[in-house]
């Protein structure tokens, strides 16, 4: 199965700042890449995803790259504000896999 | 949030007990997964459906049995708690195959002592 390694466990940064998270996985021939935020005692919701046709993706200040040749993608989100502070979960699904492999999470604090 | 509610939403037994969660879904989706969220662990999968009496394992799948006899209702039963299994359960929903969004429902905080 899939492997998928997130990197750091923990991130603080000061409100305005950029804030990056970086995942990676193992199989190849993974194809979806979704992010998930889990704000305090909340379910995970869908902030961004991209697929492997994609090299990067936007959505106002969060943007997703993808290497698939290092086989890594990373969340970038830009001039912080408090509300961002949550726990980050990247995920992969390989092809003709039914379910997502979720990485361990990032607790990110933005310090107003 | 999509129509999916769990219960109970906090259940406390003790090591042995069977236990059984339920997942409710109203948006007719296809696929429906059950995760143990523990700290430092993420999410991981412990058994998903792909429609009814359709199911699989995920990567935790020992000591959970699963059954889905209608669309909208997915089971989860710890056949006899253990203090491993101590944990917080998502369900999750999505129309098709993962690579579609996952709809999470709110939880089920599970201590077995």
């Amino acid at each position: 199965g899939e492997n998928v390694e997130q990197h750091p466990s923990t991130l603080s940064v000061q409100e305005g700042d950029s804030a990056v998270i970086k995942c990676t996985y193992s199989d190849s021939a993974s194809n979806y890449f979704p992010w998930y935020k889990q704000e305090l005692g909340k379910r995970p919701q869908l902030i961004i995803d991209i697929r492997s046709n994609v090299g990067e993706k936007k959505d106002q200040r969060i943007a997703v790259t993808l290497n698939k040749t290092a086989k890594h993608f990373s969340l970038h989100i830009t001039e912080t504000q408090p509300e961002d502070s949550a726990v980050y979960f990247c995920a992969a699904q390989w092809t003709g896999a039914n379910n997502l492999f979720f990485g361990t999470g990032t607790r990110l604090t933005v310090i107003p | 949030d999509a129509g999916i509610t769990q219960s109970p939403r906090h259940k406390v037994t003790e090591t042995g007990t069977p236990v059984t969660l339920r997942c409710h879904q109203t948006e007719n989706h296809r696929y429906m997964y059950w995760y143990r969220q523990d700290p430092g662990h993420g999410l991981r999968l412990i058994h998903y459906s792909y429609g009814v009496k359709d199911t699989d394992k995920g990567e935790v799948s020992d000591g959970y049995s699963v059954s889905r006899s209608k669309t909208e209702d997915f089971l989860l039963t710890l056949e006899s708690a253990t203090s491993s299994q101590t944990s917080v359960y998502f369900c999750a929903i999505s129309e098709e195959r993962a690579s579609y969004e996952q709809y999470f429902g709110p939880g089920t905080r599970l201590t077995v002592t």
